[in-house]
């Protein structure tokens, strides 16, 4: 079983700054197979991106995804206020994993 | 529109039965496959499995086989994710959500809380 360790765990930052959040996999994971997805509170969870690095729909572009192999990373390059929230990691390799989480609060 | 309707709240008793429903609209039920995934209060999303409604092929994570019983009925696009015996462990917000290719889950439900207390 992959298990996905996300870091840090809570990121405290101030709107307009540029959040960088890991997501590091036990072992190898195709690159087409790792997402992101973000939660607010009370609300279910919104794919942000799939395939490492293609925005889904609707998702705009200060959200970037990248990495391969076993190191993940999300960006977001210019917080707004609507960001602050937790994000998750999610993999597929013959079974699902999500990571624990990154929460990304307002400094 | 695409979504995806969970059903209501529940409060149960340990030991009760359980079963939660997610539909399916505006979109080919069949073609695209449906996962639930378990928030327990305050932590993150756990899978627990994974549903294709055409030919009810069911994928468990190792984890919840054997707890739990995911099916379907495709005639009226609904999921289920079903408990024969509940217990206080089992309180959690649940939800179901739909696999685009890749795999990742594109569309999401509005999530079923389910709360296990005597």
């Amino acid at each position: 079983e992959v298990v996905l360790t996300q870091s840090p765990g809570t990121l405290s930052l101030s709107p307009g700054e540029r959040a960088t959040l890991s997501c590091r996999a036990s072992q190898r994971v195709s690159s087409s197979y790792l997402a992101w997805y973000q939660q607010k509170p009370g609300q279910a969870p919104r794919l942000l991106i799939y395939g490492a690095s293609s925005r889904a729909t609707g998702i705009p572009d200060r959200f970037s995804g990248s990495g391969s192999g076993t190191d993940f990373t999300l960006t977001i390059s210019r917080l707004e206020p609507e960001d602050f929230a937790v994000y998750y990691c999610q993999q597929y390799d013959s079974s699902y994993s999500f990571g624990q989480g990154t929460k990304v609060e307002i400094k | 529109e695409v979504q995806l309707v969970q059903s209501g709240a529940e409060v149960k008793k340990p030991g009760e039965s359980l079963k939660i429903s997610c539909k399916g609209s505006g979109y080919s039920f069949t073609s695209y496959w449906i996962g639930w995934v378990r928030q327990m209060p305050g932590k993150g999303l756990e899978w627990m499995g994974i549903i294709q409604p055409g030919d009810s092929d069911t994928r468990y994570s190792p984890s919840f086989q054997g707890q739990v019983t995911i099916s379907a009925d495709k005639s009226i696009s609904t999921a289920y994710l079903q408990w024969s015996s509940l217990e206080a462990s089992d309180t959690a917000m649940y939800y179901c959500a739909r696999q685009r290719g890749g795999p990742s889950f594109d569309v999401w439900g509005q999530g079923t809380k389910v709360t296990v207390s005597s």
